[in-house]
């Protein structure tokens, strides 16, 4: 069984940075397995911020931003905002199926 | 402009069976993927389902065997049939829409229908 592991809270101030990790409890996360970043605050539907990787989502901030670090995916918020405050969740393609992660909940204060 | 519309849900007794629909406009559902998720009140994504452009499907482990994905392409819309239905299925259920198979991404998300399994 996959298991895709990311920070459970983590915290930033306002106008600073924050980076986000998505790893496989199990192996590397490279390209090859298309991560992808969707953001979520409370009683919406999720929203779509980075595919494939770094490709950022049509209206979505350039100062969201994904890559890869090491041996996991990374979402980068630069210039942390009071409205970031929201669930970040990565998912990763496995061939045919996806595998969501925990979940980290950001807050900004 | 996409929209996916998502309706069927409704409480239900454990082993009881539901059909969710998602209707869309904006895209086709033979569009490269579509995607059921769920989400369990306060917990996390959970990815259920997919149906490909070429028709192939797939399941998560929690619901193969029990749930089926299907679209009926004259009117636009997907499915989800679930049977068997245990308390665990308890969820948010959103359909969801890929149309970039380079990028294996979410594009495009409904609002959700809510299922609830309980006696």
């Amino acid at each position: 069984q996959t298991v895709v592991t990311q920070e459970p809270s983590f915290s930033v101030s306002p106008g600073g940075t924050v980076t986000l990790t998505c790893g496989l409890k199990s192996g590397s996360v490279s390209t090859n397995y298309y991560p992808s970043w969707y953001q979520q605050t409370p009683g919406q539907a999720p929203r779509t911020l980075i595919c494939g990787t770094n490709r950022r989502s049509s209206g979505v901030p350039d100062r969201f931003s994904g890559s890869i670090l090491g041996n996991k995916a990374a979402l980068t918020i630069t210039g942390a905002q009071p409205d970031d405050e929201s669930d970040y969740y990565c998912v990763l393609y496995m061939g045919t199926n996806w595998v969501f992660g925990g979940g980290t909940k950001l807050t900004v204060l | 402009e996409v929209q996916l519309v998502e309706s069927g849900g409704g409480l239900v007794q454990p082993g009881g069976s539901l059909r969710l629909s998602c209707a869309t406009s904006g895209i086709t559902v033979t569009t490269s993927y579509m995607i059921w998720v769920r989400q369990a009140p306060g917990k996390g994504l959970e990815w259920v389902s997919v149906i490909y452009g070429g028709g192939g499907t797939y399941y998560a482990d929690s619901v193969k065997g029990r749930f089926t994905i299907s679209r009926d392409n004259s009117k636009n819309t997907l499915y989800l049939q679930m049977n068997s239905l245990r308390a665990e299925d308890t969820a948010l259920y959103y359909c969801i829409g890929g149309v970039d198979s380079s990028s294996k991404g979410f594009d495009f998300w409904g609002q959700g229908t809510m299922v609830s399994v309980s006696s």
